[in-house]
């Protein structure tokens, strides 16, 4: 089976830096990726790794270890907005494994 | 606007029913997903189907059938509805099997009385 394991709730400050961390066993690994989602919405895709390294999209950043099966989340700059939910997902073949996600909560 | 469109948003009907859900997609991708997300919110993949061609088909009861029509279009039909298949039915698509992040409508929100 496949096992993404991830914290459950987390809380930060507004303007404060987050990480999320993301570990994972997988039979097969073609990427990982990171999506937002607000409560009673879609996922939305906001970063993507397949090599080892840091990926940086504007307030947000990504990082991968293959050989550690682990990545991490940082958001910076926290804002308000940023309340959600983030989910971590390994691509295993073509299908991607959810782990059960981080609730973030920003607080003033 | 540029989108994957799922309806009904929300469905509410009585256990022993069978009832479908449409999903399109107007991004020009080739693969298309069915995911279920229950009260944990917990994501899981459901099927796959690349160019209308069934790709995935994880451990779903067979009352659950996809259908793809054309490589724009990937509907779920559910038969003998039962209560715990009260969640939120995702449909997602992405450029290919193995290219480009998978994106997401906005969900059928199912509930089964």
């Amino acid at each position: 089976g496949q096992n993404i394991d991830q914290p459950t709730e987390m809380t930060a400050t507004e303007g404060a830096i987050v990480q999320i961390n993301c570990t994972y066993q997988t039979s097969g690994f073609n990427g990982l990726f990171w999506y937002q989602q607000h409560a009673g919405e879609a996922p939305t895709f906001l970063s993507y790794n397949v090599l080892d390294g840091l990926e940086e999209k504007g307030r947000f950043s990504s990082f991968l270890s293959r050989s550690k099966g682990y990545s991490y989340l940082l958001l910076k700059e926290l804002q308000m907005k940023d309340s959600a939910s983030y989910l971590c997902a390994v691509r295993v073949g073509y299908a991607l494994n959810f782990g059960k996600g981080t609730s973030l909560l920003v607080t003033p | 606007d540029t989108a994957v469109s799922q309806t009904p948003k929300y469905l509410v009907t009585q256990m022993g029913n069978d009832k479908s859900i449409k999903c399109e997609q107007n991004l020009g991708h080739d693969t298309m997903y069915w995911y279920k997300q229950d009260s944990k919110k917990f994501l899981k993949i459901m099927f796959s189907y690349n160019n209308k061609e069934l790709i995935i088909n994880e451990t779903v009861p067979n009352r659950f059938s996809p259908k793809s029509p054309d490589k724009a279009h990937l509907n779920l039909h559910i038969n003998s509805l039962e209560l715990g298949d009260s969640a939120v039915y995702f449909c997602a698509s992405s450029l290919s099997q193995t290219l480009g992040p998978q994106h997401f409508g906005d969900g059928t929100r199912l509930s089964i009385l």
